[in-house]
């Protein structure tokens, strides 16, 4: 059964580098037909995805986040990671619920979707 | 276009039917999928594609598209089904990935 996890900081300061690891077990990343993605969500507010990884390692951004995002993936611990910069202090989106999730996404399918999700990590931005 | 709009929230009451609707100029060349998420918890996959259901979403939760505009349909409203729902698709180039700004679904 397909299971993420993910682990990190909980609180990191403004102008910090957030780095967050999402453990998969269940299924193994490396295997094709698959995306790996970061999506977040705000307090009280919507969902917003940040970017995805394929198992050959490419990868594709929220433009709005691409200057400041890495994802990347270590197939060796069947693990997928983002770095996210210049973290910003409250009244922004950098606090968040970072969730990961296995991402359908491919060319000739005219669509896009989440089809299993890790529970989140909440990550506050504060001095 | 860049955006997916949904109505902030919906309510129907206990055993009716309610659909929710989700607007974007790139449905009309991409399937729409949609998610619902209860307080605390991760969203859940509930359609994909063209109106296909994950194991065990029950058969009264449908979804249907037409030109900009895609529909969730939840039949004989249960208080269970009383949580927010988002929306999800492609951008109108295919290359990235647009969620809606979520419909909070009361069950009266």
């Amino acid at each position: 059964q397909l299971q993420l996890q993910e682990s990190g900081p909980g609180l990191v300061k403004p102008s910090e580098t957030l780095s967050l690891t999402c453990t998969v077990s269940g299924y193994s990343i490396n295997r094709s037909s698959y995306y790996w993605a970061w999506i977040r969500q705000p307090p009280g507010k919507g969902l917003e995805w940040i970017g995805s990884v394929y198992y050959s390692g490419s990868s594709f951004y929220n433009p709005s986040l691409k200057s400041r995002v890495t994802i990347s993936m270590d197939t060796s611990r069947n693990q997928i990671s983002l770095k996210l910069t210049s973290m910003t202090a409250a009244d922004t989106a950098d606090t968040a619920v970072y969730y990961c999730a296995r991402h359908e996404h491919c060319d000739n399918c005219y669509s896009s979707y989440f089809d299993s999700w890790g529970r989140g990590i909440l990550v506050t931005v504060s001095s | 276009s860049s955006e997916l709009t949904q109505d902030p929230a919906v309510s129907v009451a206990l055993g009716q039917t309610v659909t929710i609707t989700c607007q974007g100029d790139s449905l009309r060349s991409y399937y729409v999928s949609w998610y619902q998420q209860k307080p605390g918890q991760a969203p859940r996959l509930i359609i994909y594609g063209k109106n296909n259901r994950p194991s065990g979403i029950p058969d009264r939760i449908s979804g249907s598209s037409s030109g900009n505009t895609a529909s969730l349909t939840i039949t004989g409203a249960q208080a269970e089904d009383e949580a927010d729902y988002y929306c999800n698709s492609r951008d109108s180039s295919g290359d990235h990935v647009l969620f809606g700004g979520g419909t909070k679904l009361t069950v009266l």
